[in-house]
């Protein structure tokens, strides 16, 4: 099992409300991503840091944002959510370096917008 | 634009055969192919990475193969158990590092 950990691992709120998911790694992985993945689909990275103050747009365009402030901590916060924002969220890291990129997913937190 | 993919639908194999996955790639080949095994509401574990430049990759009873003629990584399982019954997604690593995931196949080993 990783150590990489994700709260809450469920989530129900209403349309408008603000959220954070956290996501904490203990294994000094400078890479963190945050992937969104609907049922029976892909998943899709919204967001990626490569390091602390580093924080780039994924390939998915989200309403979401990121910061990374800390190594081992890469929360996702949606200012006002919407019914659309409906899905599960993974959060990853790895090691530095180009030729290690095995990735290490968190379990997801479920989140549902009323 | 990049793709991966994998047959969407599920694939149902006898315990003790042999589980055989396809994933085939677009474009340019991938520095690497990983394959991952996703449980329901769990995340992704990594099972394989296996880099362009070699055809062959095994772990137990796991087997990776490249084909980059034919575009195509294949998976499979021996000696196939219950315990395997999972989605299983293969991800193309590219040269600049970006990952990008297939849909997944969903495997059902029947006892």
């Amino acid at each position: 099992e990783a150590d990489i950990y994700q709260t809450p691992r469920y989530l129900v709120i209403g349309t408008g409300k603000k959220i954070t998911l956290e996501c904490s790694q203990t294994m000094g992985h400078d890479k963190m991503y945050w992937y969104q993945q609907d049922p029976g689909m892909e998943l899709h990275l919204i967001h990626y840091s490569y390091g602390v103050n580093s924080t780039e747009k994924g390939d998915l365009s989200s309403e979401s944002t990121v910061s990374r402030i800390r190594t081992e901590h890469f929360p996702l916060t949606l200012e006002s959510a919407r019914p659309s924002h409906t899905s599960q969220y993974l959060c990853a890291s790895s090691p530095a370096g180009y030729s290690y990129n095995e990735q290490f997913f968190g379990p997801g937190t479920r989140l549902t917008v009323l | 634009s990049q793709k991966i993919e994998q047959n969407s639908e599920a694939l149902n194999i006898q315990e003790g055969k042999t589980a055989t996955l396809t994933c085939n790639y677009t474009n340019y080949s991938p520095a690497y192919l990983q394959w991952y095994r996703q449980d329901p509401g769990r995340g992704p574990v990594f099972l394989l990475l296996i880099r362009e430049n070699e055809k062959e990759k095994r772990k137990e009873r796991l087997k990776v193969t490249f084909d980059t003629t034919l575009k195509q990584s294949l998976f499979h399982i021996t000696a196939s158990q219950p315990a395997d019954s999972a989605t299983y997604l293969c991800a193309r690593t590219n040269r600049d590092d970006k990952i990008i995931f297939g849909k997944g196949t969903r495997l059902h080993i029947l006892p």
